[in-house]
Formats: C-alpha cells, structure tokens, sequence
C-alpha cells in the first residue's frame, strides 16, 4: 500500500465549475498536510497547508482533512482554465517528521 | 523573502559522467533541505533530505550522493550517471520539520 494515494485523472471539469481532488493516505498519526499545484514543466507550488481536521478556505481553495477516515481534499471553486495542473497531496511521515510522502499527482483539465 | 535557487536548469550529460547539482537558499537560517526526481509523468521521489550541515539522510541506494558544505547549499552528485538517473531534480527547503516545504525551479537532466 502506498502511504499517499491520488486518482490520477485526468479530472475534467467545465469552466467555473467547482473541482474535488481527493488524496488518502496511510499514517494515521500523520500531522501535516499540503497540496501543490504543478504545471506541465515546472516545479510544484505550494497550495494550501492543513493541520487539523475540518475545512480551511483561501481564496477560491478549499481544504478538508478528516483525520478518523485519513482523506484529505481539495475543492476549487469557480474553476478556470488556468487551473489545468497536476495536483500533488503530501502528507509528513508518522515515524519522521522531517519526511514527507507525496502522492502521484491527479491531473486536472478546465474547460472553456 | 526567502529564495531557492538551483542550476543549471537544464543539463544534458552522457552515461559515465559525473554529475553536480547546485541548490541555494536565500533569506533562512538552518533550512532543512531536500533533494528530489521526478520520472517523466510520474510522482516525486524523496532521494535526500538534511536537518543540518554533515546531517543527510539518504532515502534511496543508488549511486547518487549529497553533501551540505554550509547551512544554505545543498548538492547533489554522481561519480557515474546511468541512463536511469534522466529526471527532474528538484530541491526543496522547509523551516523545520512538519512544515510546509517550497520547491526551487528544478534542474531537467537527460543522460544519453
């Protein structure tokens, strides 16, 4: 079993539609959790970081770790084409928090 | 503002030859540090990662190395390069453990 798993997509979505990326993972005393967004080419960016359970919203960006089910989400309101990306889930290791684990990415596709 | 830096951006090398890559950080002081590849379509694989000058962990036996001559540089090496070693390297810091971590640009190698 994987320690972080993604649906790799591709994920496709019409303009302004809200768009559900979804990640599990495997260490249940896992603390930290990020998504990043990657564009073909480039290095991934930093998204959102969540820590505790429940919902945590920036801008058009919505988190949600539920730590009993070990799922972590991210919803993208209002989406558009420039949100086409691969988005990457990382969790940090129960037994070295210095390590993180990032899953294989789910590929996202808006269209106009 | 904190800054990664890596180089070159792109480097092409044929099989045998050895192999530099250079990481940087700007604007932190005692950054924990990362050595990434990421496979063509494929996720991110942890190779090093160090908490502090002369303290690096490798993830992965292969026939790569890293080194951290001061606190803010951080580099990875290879005495012979196979045509499995062909990626994108990437380097990344963290403020510390369980935080989030930001990626440099990344450094494409193909080896012939």
């Amino acid at each position: 079993q994987k320690e972080v798993e993604q649906n790799s997509g591709p994920l496709s979505v019409p303009e302004g539609a809200i768009a559900s990326l979804n990640c599990t993972y495997s260490d249940r005393g896992s603390q930290s959790f990020f998504w990043y967004r990657q564009y073909s080419g480039k290095s991934p960016e930093l998204i959102m970081s969540i820590y505790s359970n429940g919902d945590k919203e920036d801008g058009r960006f919505t988190a949600q770790l539920n730590k009993a089910s070990q799922y972590v989400s991210l919803l993208i309101r209002d989406s558009q084409p420039s949100d086409s990306a691969t988005y990457l889930c990382a969790v940090n290791s129960l037994y070295n928090f210095n390590k993180f684990y990032f899953g294989s990415g789910t590929k996202l596709n808006v269209k106009p | 503002s904190q800054t990664i830096h890596q180089w070159p951006a792109t480097l092409v090398q044929p099989v045998g030859s050895p192999l530099s890559l250079e990481c940087t950080v700007e604007g932190t002081s005692n950054p924990n540090l990362y050595w990434y590849r990421q496979a063509a379509g494929r996720g991110l694989q942890l190779l090093f990662y160090s908490i502090g000058i002369d303290q690096i962990s490798s993830e992965v036996p292969q026939n790569l190395s890293a080194s951290r001559p001061q606190d803010r540089q951080f580099i990875l090496s290879s005495k012979k390069l196979l045509l499995s070693d062909s990626g994108f390297y990437l380097c990344a810091w963290s403020p510390g453990h369980s935080y989030e971590q930001y990626f440099g640009p990344g450094t494409r190698l193909t080896v012939t």
